[in-house]
């Protein structure tokens, strides 16, 4: 099976600015989380999508956005950017077979904001 | 809430020694706990996890973790470090019944020839 595909791999934009970014799941899995990597913060967990509704949710504000259609695929959309978005953005998707799923990630977006 | 700690951002070893890197979990039930490793430029990829089946945990690349409920650790081994094995590690951990990871602070392993 193919893993989970993100794209871009590598973007950059100015402030103010909005950006879109697109997740693959591996097929059949029906779950797809977003995760934020920043040297100062860490990874941090953004939001998860299950048939595509949003089922649990991280922490920031209301300018992370996403949504996931009917195939599993998942966007992710931060609106009006600041210089703290740049960061390693990751998707992981898990079959949500039970407790303890494991969630593959893909290989991330690199977002730098200028 | 649930949270990890990893003791010790940098480790380095010798090529052939052990590898012990730390990780201690704040719950109040079994948690779900994974170990995740990272490559420059990569995704993480899953090492092992703990879904209370069985305290010692085998994972690939020959690492493994043990379980101890009395310590509330997780701590990944691995008898004999390869070059290979030059990463950042993390650990997490899954509150029941929720997706979202709860990510260490990760601890990036040198291993020197």
């Amino acid at each position: 099976k193919a893993g989970v595909t993100q794209t871009p791999r590598y973007l950059i934009k100015t402030r103010g600015q909005q950006v879109t970014l697109s997740c693959s799941p591996i097929s059949g899995h029906r779950s797809v989380s977003w995760y934020q990597q920043t040297p100062g913060q860490g990874l941090q967990f953004l939001f998860e999508y299950f048939s595509e509704t949003q089922r649990n949710k991280g922490n920031f504000p209301g300018r992370f956005s996403g949504r996931q259609f009917s195939n599993s695929r998942s966007e992710m959309n931060v609106s009006t950017l600041e210089l703290g978005d740049s960061a390693l953005y990751l998707c992981a998707s898990s079959p949500d077979s039970g407790m303890g799923d494991t969630q593959y990630f893909g290989p991330g977006t690199r977002l730098t904001v200028l | 809430a649930q949270s990890v700690t990893q003791l010790g951002s940098h480790v380095s070893v010798s090529e052939g020694a052990l590898v012990l890197l730390r990780c201690n979990y704040s719950s109040s039930v079994p948690p779900y706990l994974f170990w995740y490793v990272q490559y420059p430029n990569q995704g993480l990829q899953l090492l092992l996890k703990y879904t209370s089946a069985a305290t010692l945990v085998k994972g690939i690349n020959g690492f493994e973790a043990e379980f101890k409920k009395s310590e509330t650790s997780f701590h990944l081994t691995k008898p004999s470090a390869h070059m290979s094995d030059a990463a950042e590690y993390f650990c997490a951990v899954s509150p029941t019944g929720r997706r979202a990871l709860t990510f260490g602070s990760g601890t990036r392993l040198q291993v020197q020839p």
